[in-house]
């Protein structure tokens, strides 16, 4: 099973400012790593495919990168509805596995 | 637009089985793979497997292999999740999900099944 490690757990950032979240895979999973968006009470909302594709609708604020073991998701200038939850996701290999997620938070 | 509708919360005693439904439209149910996804109170996403609405082949995460079924009905477009010998820790939200560009690409608005004695 590959093992997705997000770090940090919680990270604080004042809005307007940029934020920078990661995903490490226990073994290289290529360019197959999703993000996802989660807000409270929600079901998750997919941010990117191909560790750096936009999926539909989504703001050019957010952006990926990383191939093989690291991967970056970078919100350029937070909102406020940017205080939430994200998560990776590698689908390289079964089981698909998620990280544990990053909760941004307000500064 | 595609939608997930997804059934009514549940409340289980421990030990007894629970399903799940998921009820697809807004595109063609056998050409795209439904994955189910759970989250614990206050926790992270753990995926479950995938059903190919095609032909109903599965595939289930080790964790779940001896307690999930995961089937189809065609004829209503559906996915349906059942896990049996329910324990406390499976008190969380299920949710379908459709493949698309990843393997979660459209999302139900989740089940939230609670086991209690």
């Amino acid at each position: 099973e590959r093992v997705m490690t997000q770090s940090p757990a919680t990270l604080s950032v004042s809005p307007g400012e940029r934020a920078t979240l990661s995903c490490r895979a226990s073994q290289s999973v290529g360019s197959n790593l999703a993000w996802y968006q989660q807000k409270p009470g929600q079901a998750p909302r997919l941010l990117i495919y191909g560790a750096s594709t936009r999926a539909t609708g989504i703001p050019d604020r957010f952006s990926g990168s990383g191939s093989g073991t690291e991967f970056t998701l970078t919100i350029s200038s937070l909102q406020s509805e940017d205080f939430v939850v994200y998560y990776c996701q590698q689908y390289n290999f079964w089981p698909l596995t998620f990280g544990g997620g990053t909760r941004v938070e307000i500064k | 637009q595609v939608q997930l509708v997804q059934s009514g919360a549940e409340v289980k005693k421990p030990g007894a089985s629970v399903k799940v439904s998921c009820k697809a439209s807004g595109y063609t149910f056998t050409d795209y793979y439904v994955h189910w996804v759970r989250q614990a109170p206050g926790q992270g996403l753990e995926w479950m497997g995938w059903l190919n609405p095609k032909n109903g082949d599965t595939y289930y995460g080790q964790n779940f292999t001896d307690r999930v079924t995961m089937t189809r009905a065609t004829s209503t477009s559906t996915a349906y999740m059942e896990l049996s010998r329910l324990r406390s820790d499976d008190t969380a939200i299920y949710y379908c999900a459709r493949e698309g560009y990843s393997p979660a690409e459209y999302w139900g608005l989740g089940t939230l099944v609670t086991v209690s004695s």
